[in-house]
C-alpha cells in the first residue's frame, strides 16, 4: 500500500545526543518536506527537496540536516539536540512538478530533549 | 508578502449544525488552496483543494469550501457537524510562481463539536 511512515513515532534524549529522525514514501514522489510543529500551533518548512541529491532550506531556519540519496528516503538529522529542538516533526511528500499536488504527511515525530 | 490567516483559535458548534472555518490569504499571482485536518497526535490529512473552476468545492467526509477571489477567502464549510470532526484544521496555499511546491500554512483552527 502506497503510503508515507516515519520513525519513531516518539523519542525521548539526552541533550548532546545525535539523532536521525526517519521518513520513507512508497507513492514514488519527487518532492519531499519536511516541517516542524509545535503544540498545537501552525506548521513551519524547515527543509525540502525536488528529488535524489536535492535538499534546501526552508522557511524556519534549523540546525537539523537532511539528505536525498534515495527517492524514498528523506532522513532528518539533528548532529546535537537541545531542549529548544523539543517538538513534533512531520514529513511529507507530493508528486513532482504540478504546483496543483496537495502534500501526503506522515504521521509525525514528536522529540522531546530532556 | 505571502500569508495565510485563520482568525478565529478555536470554533463551537453542536453537532448536527453548520459549521464554517474561516481561512484568508493574501498571495501574488493565482493560488492553489487547500484544506488539512490534523487529529491529536496524528500528521495532516489532504480534505480538499482548490486550483480552478467551480469556486466551491466538495471534498472528503462532507466537507466543501467555497473560494472568493474579491473576498482573498477560502472558508471550510459543512452542513451537519459530527462530533468525530472535531480536530485541528489548517488552511494553506501555494502559488503558481516558481515550482518549489512549498505550502504557506495558516495557523490553525481547533473545531469543537459538542453532541
Amino acid at each position: 500500500e502506497a503510503d508515507i511512515y516515519q520513525t519513531p513515532r516518539y523519542l525521548v534524549i539526552g541533550t548532546g545526543k545525535k539523532i536521525t529522525l526517519e521518513c520513507s514514501q512508497t507513492m514514488g514522489h519527487d518532492k519531499m518536506y519536511w516541517y516542524q510543529q509545535d503544540p498545537g500551533m501552525e506548521l513551519h518548512l524547515i527543509h525540502y527537496s525536488y528529488g535524489v541529491n536535492s535538499t534546501e532550506k526552508g522557511d524556519l531556519s534549523s540546525e537539523s540536516t537532511v539528505s536525498r540519496i534515495r527517492t524514498e528516503h528523506f532522513p532528518l538529522t539533528l548532529e546535537s539536540a537541545r531542549p529548544s529542538h523539543t517538538s513534533q516533526y512531520l514529513c511529507a511528500s507530493s508528486e513532482r512538478l504540478a504546483g496543483n499536488n496537495e502534500q501526503f504527511f506522515g504521521p509525525g515525530t514528536r522529540l522531546t530533549v530532556l | 508578502a505571502q500569508s495565510v490567516a485563520q482568525p478565529e483559535d478555536q470554533v463551537n458548534v453542536a453537532e448536527g449544525n453548520p459549521l464554517t472555518v474561516k481561512c484568508t490569504y493574501s498571495v501574488s499571482g493565482n493560488p492553489y488552496l487547500f484544506w488539512y485536518v490534523q487529529y491529536p497526535n496524528r500528521g495532516l490529512q489532504f480534505l480538499l483543494k482548490y486550483i480552478t473552476g467551480d469556486n466551491l468545492v466538495k471534498g472528503s467526509y462532507g466537507f466543501e469550501a467555497e473560494f472568493n477571489k474579491s473576498q482573498t477567502s477560502f472558508h471550510l464549510k459543512k452542513p451537519s457537524a459530527l462530533v468525530s470532526d472535531s480536530a485541528l484544521y489548517f488552511c494553506a496555499v501555494r502559488t503558481l510562481s516558481g515550482n518549489t511546491g512549498k505550502l504557506i500554512f495558516g495557523q490553525g483552527t481547533t473545531l469543537q463539536v459538542k453532541p
